[in-house]
């Protein structure tokens, strides 16, 4: 199995404030995937990255997927409420995706 | 949209009872999974399928069995429950073998399971 590491374990901020969070492993990952997952709630996909040194954008959140394809980052501008979560990294490997054991988000008012 | 639907939010069984968990993806993917979610240990694979009465063992499966008899429905039974199988058990589906290189997972909501 293929470990994927992810820090901080729990953020906890207030809105407007931005904050970064990081999936590395030793291995190499043909693609990498990032969730958000509600209390009581099954994950919901964000966003998928496959190009080593490949950036997406959606609205504030920005994903990074390292040159070497080993390590990934999000970074969020100006955290909301709604942004309060579990985010959770998977790297894909075979048939199953490993899974990071997440950050878990709090931002306050 | 995909849609993957799990047939209780909560559940609530007693040691040794017999329990089905139930999962339905209308997005006809051929591979389906089971995760168990505890903190602390994240999301654990327990099995997966990639095609109607094919099976393949996770990285948990001990005391759990599957079953896949259509495309769109998979099922977790848990023989003879304990209580350490109080958990969050999730269900995802994902295209095989998609164009772009690369699958991509879909979760249903969820079900909550304990067990006294």
């Amino acid at each position: 199995t293929q470990l994927l590491e992810q820090s901080p374990q729990f953020l906890s901020i207030q809105e407007g404030e931005n904050l970064t969070v990081y999936c590395n492993s030793s291995s190499v990952f043909s693609s990498l995937q990032w969730y958000r997952q509600e209390p009581g709630e099954g994950p919901v996909l964000l966003v998928t990255v496959v190009t080593g040194g490949e950036v997406k954008k959606l609205k504030r959140l920005t994903f990074q997927f390292g040159d070497a394809r080993k390590d990934s980052s999000l970074h969020i501008t100006a955290a909301q409420t709604g942004d309060t979560g579990l985010y959770l990294c998977a790297g894909g490997a075979g048939y199953a995706l490993n899974f990071g054991k997440g950050t878990s988000l709090l931002v306050t008012p | 949209d995909v849609k993957v639907t799990q047939s209780s939010r909560y559940l609530v069984k007693r040691t040794g009872e017999k329990v089905f968990l139930e999962c339905v993806q209308d997005m006809d993917h051929e591979n389906m999974f089971w995760y168990r979610q505890d903190p602390g240990l994240g999301l654990r694979l327990i099995y997966f399928s990639y095609d109607v009465k094919m099976k393949e063992k996770g990285d948990i499966p001990e005391g759990y069995s599957v079953s896949r008899e259509k495309k769109e429905r998979f099922s977790l039974i848990l023989e003879s429950a304990s209580t350490n199988q109080t958990s969050m058990y999730l269900c995802a589906s994902e295209q095989g073998n998609s164009p772009r290189g690369y699958n991509e997972q879909f979760f249903g909501p969820g079900t909550r399971l304990t067990v006294l």
